[in-house]
């Protein structure tokens, strides 16, 4: 069964650093990997996602991810962190070519953005 | 476009209650998915459902039914309201279901917060 791990429940960055989103994952075969973000009461919105070719994936609001085959990773960065970007986000994974297989979130690390 | 459309917002219930939380999309989209969300616990999925007709079960199923009798419509039933069913559940939809085009990103709707007394 697929599985994504994000270890840290807070990340704390000051306006302006960059900043990282660890997230690590289990999947048989090859993933499909996805960034979601949470803004206060609001559903979640589809910031970036890898399914093939380069390794480097750069989304909306300026974020970019890195995917890791070796180290099963696919972490989430930010050259310079903004205040508007402290919220919530998510990791997910599906395994590529099984068709009907749902998409599995981690639970979560909370970016918090100090100006 | 609405995009995906949940309701109520709010609801509280007794225990023992039921009541169906409705998910509409106007996109087309194939697949439809219901997740609840706890503090700490992230996004478990319920039910999904890859077309008319067809649902499956998530990582959480008990206590709650799923029926996909259109395209557009993915209602959450719940049969008999418990304290631990007190949560957030979020529909989602997405165009694609098979993994040939990688296009399986899921629309959101705004969320329903569920109160079990």
């Amino acid at each position: 069964a697929q599985s994504v791990a994000q270890p840290e429940d807070q990340v704390n960055v000051a306006e302006g650093n960059p900043l990282t989103v660890k997230c690590t994952y289990s999947v048989s075969g090859n993933p499909y990997l996805f960034w979601y973000v949470q803004y206060p009461n609001r559903g979640l919105q589809f910031l970036l996602k890898y399914i093939t070719g380069d390794n480097l994936v750069k989304g909306s609001y300026g974020f970019e991810a890195e995917f890791n085959k070796s180290q099963t990773s696919f972490h989430l960065k930010k050259p310079s962190a903004l205040v508007s970007d402290s919220a919530l986000y998510f990791c997910a994974v599906r395994p590529a070519n099984q068709a009907g297989t749902a998409l599995i979130f981690g639970k979560g690390t909370t970016l918090s953005v100090s100006s | 476009n609405a995009g995906v459309t949940q309701t109520p917002k709010f609801q509280v219930l007794k225990t023992g209650q039921s009541m169906t939380l409705q998910c509409a999309q106007d996109m087309n989209h194939e697949y439809m998915s219901w997740y609840r969300q706890d503090p700490g616990m992230g996004l478990r999925l319920i039910h999904y459902s890859v077309g008319a007709g067809i649902t499956d079960q998530g990582e959480v199923p008990n206590g709650y039914n799923v029926s996909r009798s259109t395209t557009e419509d993915f209602p959450l039933r719940l049969l008999s309201a418990a304290p631990s069913q007190t949560s957030v559940y979020f529909c989602a939809s997405s165009q694609d279901r098979s993994f040939s085009s990688g296009a399986n990103v899921l629309t959101f709707g705004a969320g329903s917060r569920l109160t079990v007394l």
